[in-house]
């Protein structure tokens, strides 16, 4: 059965720390994103790799960073965390050849205290 | 105009009811479509996939795909309170762009 795990399911994190979130795949897939989902904006796309340390922003990248250092693993970065970045974040994975398909983890809600 | 419009609800029926989901979009070029289901605290799961225009029906669920009317539907048949989550569209040209989701209430 296809698997993307998030480190945490919950985080309690106070202003200007920085944060890692950890994604992990267990598909062999080339694709992998970080997305953010808040109420009445839904999901919205941070940062997306489509290969080993390679990135591309998304709609949403101010404040965050990743890393991609083995294919299998993507890491959200927020340098230093705010207020606003107090929210439900969704790593997703896909394959190249069928990249419309996202498999997601079950998401991290982290506040920022 | 959005990208892609999703009425959020809440959608509440009873258990046994037909339901239907719609999406509308504003860019002719979208020509994959899915939908993903999101139980309470959990990742969004994908339902349904579909290519270009026309129907796909699995179980008790159907997708349908008007590319003239830019319009996508998705069908539930015979609801159960197990189908209650909120349901996000999803298309694509090369991206994938959400819809904001609609919650859905099935009732016993």
């Amino acid at each position: 059965d296809v698997k993307v795990t998030q480190s945490s399911r919950y985080l309690v994190k106070r202003t200007g720390e920085k944060v890692f979130l950890e994604c992990v795949q267990d598909m062999d897939h080339e694709n992998m994103f970080w997305y953010r989902q808040d109420p009445g904006l839904g999901l919205r796309l941070i940062y997306f790799s489509y290969d080993v340390k390679m990135k591309e922003k998304g709609d949403i990248p101010e404040g965050y960073s990743v890393s991609r250092e083995k294919k299998e693993r993507f890491s959200l970065i927020l340098e230093s965390a705010s207020t606003n970045q107090t929210s439900m974040y969704l790593c997703a994975s896909s394959s190249l050849k069928l990249n419309e398909k996202l498999f997601f983890g079950s998401g991290t809600q982290l506040s920022v205290l | 105009q959005k990208e892609v419009e999703q009425d959020p609800g809440p959608l509440s029926v009873p258990e046994g009811a037909i339901v239907s989901l719609n999406c509308t979009y504003s860019n002719s070029a979208f020509q994959y479509f899915m939908w993903y289901r999101q139980y309470s605290r959990k990742g969004p799961e994908l339902l349904m996939y579909t290519y270009s225009s026309g129907n796909k029906e699995d179980g008790r669920f159907t997708a349908q795909v008007d590319k003239s009317s830019k319009y996508i539907s998705l069908f539930i048949r015979d609801s159960q309170p197990s189908d209650s989550a909120t349901y996000l569209c999803a298309m694509s040209v090369t991206a994938l762009i959400f819809g904001k989701g609609t919650t859905l209430s099935v009732s016993s």
